[in-house]
């Protein structure tokens, strides 16, 4: 199985500030990556995938970049509604697996 | 608009059997793969298995093969995730997705379904 490692665990950032998430694969992966947002309570939504595409209607201040087993997701300026946990999915092989999760908080 | 839509919560005692289910919406439900992700408390998410309704063509994941079935049913555009004999580590939020068409991402997603088995 491909292990996908998220760090950090927890982010405490300020509103404005630019916030960015890594994805550290066990394998090569291509660019099979995919990011989701879950705010508490919520299911997971579908920010980016194919490691940088956004997914529609999901806002600019978002971004995606890496290939092979490094990837980062990118809140550019962070706002009071991106407070959740992220989850990086690996699809380049099965069993599909995911990070851990990085909880975004505001300081 | 695509909706997926699952059952309510469930509250069972171990041992028992559980059918949960998810119903597809808004788009044409055999034409795209369903994904069953499990997210136990305060924990990630993990991938259990996917179904083409199509066919019912299901794969499953190693660590849930034998413990649970996928199933479709797609006259009445549902997928179902089923139990035979619960256990109170089944504890959890499962939740159903769309697979993209080609690649598997899941782009849609269900609100989720409790389950909580008491031993």
């Amino acid at each position: 199985d491909i292990q996908m490692t998220q760090s950090p665990s927890t982010l405490s950032a300020s509103v404005g500030d630019r916030v960015t998430i890594t994805c550290r694969a066990s394998q090569t992966i291509s660019s099979w990556l995919a990011w989701y947002q879950q705010k508490p309570g919520k299911a997971p939504k579908l920010l980016i995938y194919k490691s940088s595409s956004l997914e529609s209607g999901v806002p600019s201040r978002f971004s995606g970049s890496g290939s092979g087993t490094e990837f980062t997701l990118t809140i550019i300026s962070l706002q009071p509604d991106d407070i959740a946990t992220y989850f990086c999915q690996q699809y380049s092989s099965r069993p599909l697996t995911f990070g851990g999760g990085t909880k975004v908080e505001i300081k | 608009e695509v909706q997926l839509v699952q059952s309510g919560g469930e509250v069972r005692k171990s041992g028992e059997s559980l059918k949960i289910s998810c119903k597809g919406s808004g788009y044409t439900f055999t034409n795209y793969w369903i994904g069953w992700v499990r997210q136990m408390p305060g924990k990630g998410l993990e991938w259990m298995g996917t179904i083409y309704p199509g066919d019912s063509d299901t794969t499953y994941s190693p660590s849930f093969q034998g413990q649970v079935t996928i199933s479709a049913d797609k006259s009445v555009s549902t997928a179902y995730l089923q139990w035979n004999s619960l256990k109170a580590s089944d504890t959890a939020v499962y939740y159903c997705a769309r697979r993209a068409t080609s690649y598997e991402y899941f782009d849609q997603w269900g609100q989720g379904t409790l389950v909580t088995v008491s031993s």
